[in-house]
């Protein structure tokens, strides 16, 4: 029983489409994030929403937007995509309770590859 | 600006042996210091933290050191396995975010 899923796994696309990528977490979880990976394993924080509201939105272009319709999913869409959008995105899903760490727990990653 | 960690690095030990990788970090202000494991082709998986008031945390066959004088974090695995070959992660979590170091590669010689 998968914690945290999303799809697609792999997508392929040219320059200049739009896309999104679904995440959906059954840890009941109040906290969801989207992360970037780039070819050098760099893990970078692009976006976060807890119970729905966005909490956290790192310099991202707007071409990038985050949707949480209920706080079990978080959705990434990405417009006008670029060749350098090319990476691993990873959604994450935590709970942070006092004197915890607050573990993040990660999807299997969508790799997107823009041509 | 938030750093944590160094450009990805390489490690190569023997199997049986013990590994030592190390973090450097420059925001004093996280509440949690955090090791994160990655796999090939999965997701990064938790495997030990450690509050920013504590200086050292043991877990099965793991073990955090904190030194915050020199803002450095190290993750010693004991007796390396096979199992053990991936990219390792520290990370520092302050409020809700949490922000990843570069990573370091382990590979485990049979």
């Amino acid at each position: 029983d998968t914690a945290v899923s999303q799809t697609p796994k792999y997508l392929v696309t040219q320059m200049g489409n739009d896309k999104s990528i679904k995440c959906e977490q059954n840890l009941g979880h109040d906290t969801m994030y989207w992360y970037k990976q780039d070819s050098k394993k760099f893990l970078k924080i692009m976006f976060s929403y807890n119970n729905k509201e966005l909490i956290i939105n790192e310099t991202v272009p707007n071409r990038f937007s985050p949707k949480s319709p209920d706080k079990a999913h978080l959705n990434l869409h990405i417009n006008s995509l670029e060749l350098g959008d090319s990476a691993v995105y990873f959604c994450a899903s935590s709970q942070l309770i006092a004197d915890l760490a607050g573990e993040l727990f990660f999807g299997e990653g969508s790799r997107l590859t823009v041509l | 600006g938030e750093s944590v960690g160094l450009h990805l690095p390489t490690l190569s030990v023997q199997e049986g042996d013990n590994s030592i990788i190390n973090c450097a970090y420059s925001n004093s202000a996280s509440d949690y210091f955090i090791w994160y494991k990655q796999e090939s082709g999965k997701g990064p998986q938790f495997i030990i933290d450690i509050r920013s008031n504590m200086d050292k945390r043991q877990g099965q066959r793991v073990t955090v050191l904190l030194n915050k004088t020199v803002k450095h974090l190290s993750l010693q695995i004991a007796a390396t396995q096979p199992g053990d070959s991936a990219v390792y992660f520290c990370a520092e979590r302050g409020g809700f975010k949490t922000i990843f170091g570069a990573g370091t590669r382990l590979f485990v010689k049979a």
